[in-house]
């Protein structure tokens, strides 16, 4: 197993544009997460699947931010009509369940809205 | 009620000392807290962890110290050495819950 993989590592894009990150998490891990960390900030929670539902979106995070994870394998994250404020490191992790471990991380996709 | 307040921000450490790191946590639902490290462009990566049933766990040079009635726990590295330099988040999550919160980071120098 080579780990969580996320796709593509570096994304710029002009404000207002679509973007479409992807996420491969550990095969056997059923519970996959996004999180978002700006600079000098922990990361943020954005969301989290367990198998192919998800169970808990932040509430911060705007209807323009959308993520799927059909079948219970790798999972999405769009952003609709990119802001300069969405200009962070997206970060995907996935473990076993809740409580039993901690998270495998991805590299992240770090984002640029110019 | 769901903030980890970490501290220091930074941390600047000789070689072969002692760093420490300290987090404070408010909500009592939480029961697991792990420390994770992080290098520029890489994504944090799993140190060590901790439950409140025990007050200490140590693995290798890396230590966690627990103070359940002071919500308050901490990482402690013995003889730093200079590959430690990284940044350092406390995290805390609850049994039933998915999502963990993490302190703002502690970025560690360790000078040879």
């Amino acid at each position: 197993d080579t780990g969580v993989s996320q796709d593509p590592r570096h994304k710029i894009t002009k404000r207002g544009q679509n973007v479409t990150f992807r996420c491969d998490p550990i095969s056997e891990h059923n519970r996959l997460y996004w999180y978002r960390q700006t600079l000098g900030q922990g990361p943020e929670f954005l969301t989290y699947f367990q198998n192919e539902a998800q169970l808990e979106k932040s509430r911060l995070l705007s209807d323009r931010f959308s993520a799927e994870r059909p079948k219970g394998s790798f999972s999405t994250l769009e952003i609709q009509r990119t802001e300069q404020g969405d200009s962070a490191m997206y970060l995907c992790a996935s473990n076993r369940g809740a409580g039993v471990d901690g998270y495998t991380f991805g590299s992240g996709t770090r984002l640029t809205v110019v | 009620q769901q903030q980890v307040k970490q501290s220091p921000q930074s941390l600047i450490v000789q070689k072969g000392g002692i760093s420490i790191i300290n987090c404070a946590y408010e909500n009592t639902a939480f029961d697991y807290f792990p420390w994770y490290q992080q290098f520029p462009g890489k994504g944090p990566a799993l140190l060590i962890a901790i439950r409140p049933d025990v007050s200490e766990k140590k693995e290798g040079r890396f230590t966690i110290s627990f103070n359940k009635s002071a919500k308050q726990f901490s990482l402690h590295i013995m003889d730093s050495q200079p590959g430690d330099s990284a940044t350092y988040f406390c995290a805390a999550s609850g049994t039933n819950a998915g999502k963990s919160t993490f302190g703002d980071g502690t970025t560690l120098t360790v000078k040879p």
